[in-house]
């Protein structure tokens, strides 16, 4: 069965630090690999994804994510935090057994960016 | 730029009751989906409907659910008779081909049983 996890419940970080989300992921074959976002009471946004081609992505609001295939990781990342980057991250993959493009989503880590 | 767009925003209803939700998914798109994510917890895949019918629907999909296309731009999820654990948020999402990887949300239903 495909799935991804992401360890960390929360991260904290101070404004102006650098800050990692981590996910790793499990899935056969080459994974298809997407973050999203969530603000509080809203919708789910999308940020970047992973297809294929080079390992690291960039995404919306100076996010940028890293493939890594040997540790199965994608790990979410910005070398600038910001306050207002303060919400919910889902990493997700594409499950590929079947042809409905469903997403798979981790449990979502909590960035907490402190002034 | 185009969106999906959810009604209502917060839905509340009595046990047993029928609720309808509606979804207006972009208007090129081809795959549309319903999630939900009940508070604290994970989105989990409800339904998939392509070409007018369901290719794929979760274990969490039983027969109190449907979903309809009724006129070429809504697309609705209907749950006939709501128990207490669907209270959750549901989110409509749709895909403009397979070769578009990137499903767009729209900002949720939240539904509360009481």
């Amino acid at each position: 069965a495909q799935s991804v996890a992401q360890p960390e419940d929360q991260v904290n970080v101070a404004e102006g630090n650098p800050l990692t989300v981590k996910c790793t992921y499990s899935v056969s074959g080459n994974p298809y690999l997407f973050w999203y976002v969530q603000y509080p009471n809203r919708g789910l946004q999308f940020l970047l994804k992973y297809i294929t081609g080079d390992n690291l992505v960039k995404g919306s609001y100076g996010f940028e994510a890293e493939f890594n295939k040997s540790q199965t990781s994608f790990h979410l990342k910005k070398p600038s935090a910001l306050v207002s980057d303060s919400a919910l991250y889902f990493c997700a993959v594409r499950d590929r057994s079947g042809a409905t493009n469903k997403l798979i989503f981790g449990t979502g880590t909590l960035l907490a960016v402190q002034p | 730029e185009p969106e999906v767009t959810q009604t209502p925003s917060h839905q509340v209803t009595q046990m047993g009751q029928e609720v309808i939700l509606r979804c207006v998914p972009i208007s090129n798109h081809l795959y549309f989906y319903w999630y939900r994510q009940i508070l604290g917890q994970k989105v989990e895949f409800l339904v998939s409907f392509y070409n007018n019918e369901i290719s794929e629907k979760s274990e969490i999909f039983d027969d109190q659910f449907s979903v309809e296309r009724p006129d070429g731009s809504n697309f609705t999820l209907k749950i006939r008779s709501t128990k207490l654990e669907d209270s959750a948020m549901y989110f409509c999402a749709s895909l403009r081909d397979r070769g578009y990887n990137e499903q767009f949300f729209g900002p949720g239903t939240r539904l509360t049983v009481l």
